[in-house]
């Protein structure tokens, strides 16, 4: 059975730095065809997709939001962190990681609310 | 980025009545090689993460009930709910996974009328 588990800080301030870690199981992520992606959602709002990680250390980001955004995975430990630079109040949101394969991402974390504000 | 569009931005349908969702994407995500839309279907609940339905535009994903279809091909993807129930009130949103960055619709809101 694969689980993920979003965890970080529930308040930043702006211009701080935000690292978020999803903690998984039930799966490999040196396993070949398989990533680990974020996807952001503001209050009342749509889905976003942030970034994602594969198994060969492949990384996409979104082109808007790239240059502050860093993923890394820790394979030995199940982990997949995500870094997000220069936080303002735009993006508070709740934060899920998510498991992809050639099902899209087929399972979620709860996700993890974050509030900017200072 | 792939746009992806679905209407209508809310629908409100009978309890046993069908519901139809639209998912239009600027640029086909119709993967030759293969043959696959690259098109998956999520179903949303207050306070919940989405939940995959629908991936490859038509393969139900396990344990969905089968009144959830998905259809059609290349730019224009429709999700039915052939008799709806009160549970599945939800927001449902489309995505490509064509291509990065991944994009989702704006969401379709499901109400029982």
């Amino acid at each position: 059975q694969i689980t993920l588990k979003e965890s970080g800080p529930t308040l930043v301030k702006p211009t701080q730095t935000l690292t978020l870690t999803c903690t998984f199981s039930g799966f490999s992520l040196s396993t070949s065809g398989v990533g680990v992606g974020w996807i952001r959602q503001p209050p009342g709002k749509a889905l976003e997709w942030l970034a994602l990680i594969y198994w060969d250390e492949d990384k996409r980001y979104s082109p808007s939001l790239k240059s502050r955004l860093t993923i890394t995975k820790d394979t030995s430990k199940n982990q997949v962190v995500l870094r997000m630079t220069n936080m303002d109040p735009v993006d508070t949101a709740t934060y899920f990681c998510a498991h992809e394969d050639h099902r899209a991402f087929d399972v979620w974390g709860q996700g993890t609310m974050v509030t900017v504000s200072s | 980025d792939i746009v992806m569009t679905q209407s209508p931005d809310s629908l409100a349908v009978s309890l046993g009545e069908r519901a139809t969702i639209n998912c239009k994407s600027r640029q086909s995500v119709l993967y030759s090689s293969n043959n696959k839309n690259f098109l998956a279907w999520y179903q949303q609940k207050p306070g919940q993460p989405p939940k995959l339905l629908i991936y490859w535009a038509s393969t139900r994903e396990s344990g969905v009930p089968d009144r959830f279809s998905g259809s059609g091909s290349g730019t224009d993807f429709t999700l039915t709910i052939s008799s709806l129930q009160a549970e599945d009130v939800a927001v449902y949103y489309c995505q490509q996974y064509y291509i990065t960055p991944y994009t989702f619709g704006q969401g379709t809101r499901l109400e029982i009328k």
